[in-house]
């Protein structure tokens, strides 16, 4: 049973379009997570969203708008796409079981290639 | 301000070694989790290793070991028994009292190549 997953795997589209990434969870768990992965791997958080409450929003810019309708579902859209916004998209959830223990379950990413 | 530093870019090591990759950080917070991710070529991200600030024994699980230096501000991963399994991109993460442990921090990454 797949724990976090992401459609589509893959985007290819142009510059100017809007476009959208959706997560489901089937763990259970309270918080969600969009993560963005650029060309040389770094890893940087976007948003985090706790039982459909956001509560992290890292400086991104008001073109990416994540929309939670319930706790299993975290879905990220993207407004005026630019060849920047290319790299791959990780959704992620966790339950905070213990102070400072909180893994975070990785969907497989989604790879957005705008042109 | 918070940091993660992986300063090897790359490793190799042949199989059936041990090898450790660094992640050294940089945080005034009193309580942090440490973890480790794996991410081979196909992309996931794989957890492997957690642990706490205030944690007395090193992690442990499998073939991974974390050897955490609390004084030093490392905790470097260890990988016995390699495999060509083991081949991908080893990233070191944080969590952090001051933003609630809610978000993950990560290194740079470092990547690991096990040869025959």
């Amino acid at each position: 049973d797949t724990a976090v997953s992401q459609t589509p795997k893959y985007l290819v589209t142009q510059m100017g379009n809007d476009k959208s990434i959706k997560c489901e969870q089937n763990l259970g768990h309270d918080t969600m997570y969009w993560y963005k992965q650029d060309s040389k791997k770094f890893l940087k958080i976007m948003f985090s969203y706790n039982n459909k409450e956001l509560i992290i929003n890292e400086t991104v810019p008001n073109r990416f708008s994540p929309k939670s309708p319930d706790k299993a579902h975290l879905n990220l859209h993207i407004n005026s796409l630019e060849l920047g916004d290319s790299a791959v998209y990780f959704c992620a959830s966790s339950q905070v079981k213990r102070i400072s223990y909180n893994e975070q379950f990785f969907g497989p990413g989604t790879r957005l290639t705008v042109l | 301000a918070q940091k993660i530093t992986q300063t090897q870019p790359g490793m190799f090591v042949q199989e059936k070694e041990a090898v450790t990759l660094d992640c050294t950080y940089d945080t005034s917070d009193p309580s942090y989790g440490l973890f480790w991710y794996k991410q081979p070529s196909s992309g996931e991200m794989i957890f492997l290793i957690y642990q706490g600030s205030y944690d007395q024994q090193n992690a442990t699980e499998g073939r991974y070991s974390l050897n955490f230096q609390k004084a030093r501000k490392s905790a470097n991963l260890v990988i016995s028994a390699s495999q060509l399994g083991d081949s991908a991109m080893y990233f070191c993460a944080m969590t952090f009292m001051n933003t609630g442990f809610q978000k993950l921090v990560f290194g740079t990454g470092t990547r690991l190549l096990v040869s025959p």
